[in-house]
């Protein structure tokens, strides 16, 4: 399955912070969703063969990288606190089902 | 990407067969309809999609009508770790993995 780490992640106002997928095996996309506290899902971008394939309404300072190991990474620059929120990776096959993992959980302070 | 409308919360009793609707009026042709569960501290899991009439699954029931504008989620046989969020999501079927998910409705199932 998809899984992601860390589970939980506290830092403070401005700094920098990595989130690490790995895709289930054979997946060729992975997606990044920011579901805040009490709301759905939202999508922040996806890559397709590790190329950006599609973004959503997140600044520049929310980047991505999709390696060929079937790992990717989500970094967020210049944290605020409204970057707080469960951070979720889905991989998929092209536009077949996607497969959500579990989520990384990150404070900011 | 066309929104959607669904009902906050819903209340059911176990063994009761809960169906939860969702709007949709500006959907597009090539849109397809699909749920999504999810429980806390998890990511959303697939549960049925469709495009018209109806599909049926080992775990649910989706039935859309003639015009598309609406769609009804059926789960049979409730049990209390049915207790999750429901979302409806609404998107060309090219597009699948960027549809929006809204906020969904939770589901409570008591005993």
């Amino acid at each position: 399955g998809v899984t992601q780490s860390p589970t939980h992640l506290i830092k403070t106002r401005g700094q920098q912070v990595t989130l690490r997928c790995s895709s289930q095996s054979g997946h060729n996309t992975v997606s990044w969703y920011q579901q805040a506290l009490g709301q759905g899902p939202q999508f922040i971008f996806q890559y397709y063969r590790e190329e950006e394939n599609g973004r959503g309404n997140f600044p520049p300072r929310f980047s991505g990288l999709q390696f060929p190991n079937d790992s990717s990474e989500l970094n967020v620059n210049a944290l605020e606190l409204d970057d707080s929120a469960l951070y979720l990776c889905a991989s998929s096959l092209g536009t077949d089902e996607q497969f959500f993992g579990p989520g990384t959980r990150l404070t900011v302070l | 990407l066309a929104k959607t409308t669904q009902p906050i919360s819903m209340d059911s009793y176990e063994g009761q067969e809960v169906n939860i609707t969702c709007s949709h009026n500006n959907i597009a042709t090539n849109d397809y309809i699909t749920w999504y569960q999810q429980f806390p501290s998890q990511g959303p899991r697939f549960i049925i999609q469709g495009y018209k009439t109806k599909v049926t699954n080992e775990v649910a029931s989706l039935f859309i009508p003639a015009d598309r504008k609406s769609s009804t989620l059926s789960l049979p046989r409730v049990s209390l770790s049915d207790t999750a969020v429901y979302y409806c999501l609404v998107g060309p079927e090219y597009n699948f993995n960027k549809f929006y998910f809204g906020s969904g409705t939770k589901l409570n199932v008591k005993p």
